[in-house]
């Protein structure tokens, strides 16, 4: 199965700064098939980016996502309050379906 | 747009089974499946298998295989339940258990708001 290592795990920043996480896969997966979702305690998860790039419905444009291969980034350009949360990566390109094991991005 | 919902938490002694409700509504699910994920405690999110409801057909990750049974009943043209049972529970399967949408070779979405099983004597 495609393994998914994030980093780092915990990302300490304050409101207005850039998030740039990291995930990278232990074999190359197709673009098409790398997603990132955000969670929080409680709450569902969310859609952020699917194929890489493209924005999930209603997601604001300081989101995106760029990589390809073996290595994908999630940035926040501006990180607002309601931003701190988990973010994991997932790839749907290859059977078994699998996750990255999250970035924690915290309140510095 | 397809909602879930999940039921609420549950306390299993080891040895015992779990069976989880998902209700869906909102959509008529045509091309879509209804798939699981659970998270441990510190843990990544772990898929389980899904469920293709309008064929009744599931397909499982090998390391649930034996285990875990999902299954979906429709209620009307657009709101089904799948149910999601896992046998022989052991601590390790202490997690929070989600269900979501899958669109064909997509990811997931949306997501219910997930079920805190815990696993203990």
């Amino acid at each position: 199965e495609i393994v998914l290592t994030q980093s780092p795990g915990t990302l300490s920043l304050s409101p207005g700064e850039r998030a740039t996480l990291s995930c990278r896969a232990s074999q190359s997966v197709r673009s098409t098939y790398l997603a990132w979702y955000q969670h929080k305690p409680g709450q569902a998860p969310r859609l952020l980016i699917h194929s890489t790039s493209s924005r999930a419905t209603g997601i604001p444009d300081r989101f995106s996502g760029s990589g390809s291969g073996t290595d994908f980034t999630l940035t926040i350009s501006r990180l607002e309050p309601e931003d701190f949360a988990v973010y994991s990566c997932q790839q749907y390109d290859t059977s078994p379906i699998t996750f990255g094991g999250g970035t924690k991005v915290e309140i510095k | 747009q397809v909602q879930l919902v999940q039921s609420g938490a549950e306390v299993k002694k080891p040895g015992s089974s779990v069976k989880l409700p998902c209700k869906t509504s909102g959509g008529a699910l045509r091309g879509y499946s209804i798939t699981w994920v659970r998270q441990a405690p510190g843990q990544g999110l772990e898929w389980m298998g899904r469920i293709f409801p309008l064929v009744g057909v599931a397909d499982y990750a090998q390391k649930f295989q034996g285990r875990v049974t999902i299954s979906a009943d429709r209620s009307t043209s657009t709101a089904y339940i799948a149910y999601m049972e896992l046998s022989s529970l052991r601590s390790e399967d202490t997690a929070v258990y989600y269900c979501a949408i899958e669109a064909a070779a997509g990811p997931f979405d949306p997501w219910g708001q997930g079920t805190l099983v815990t696993v203990s004597s």
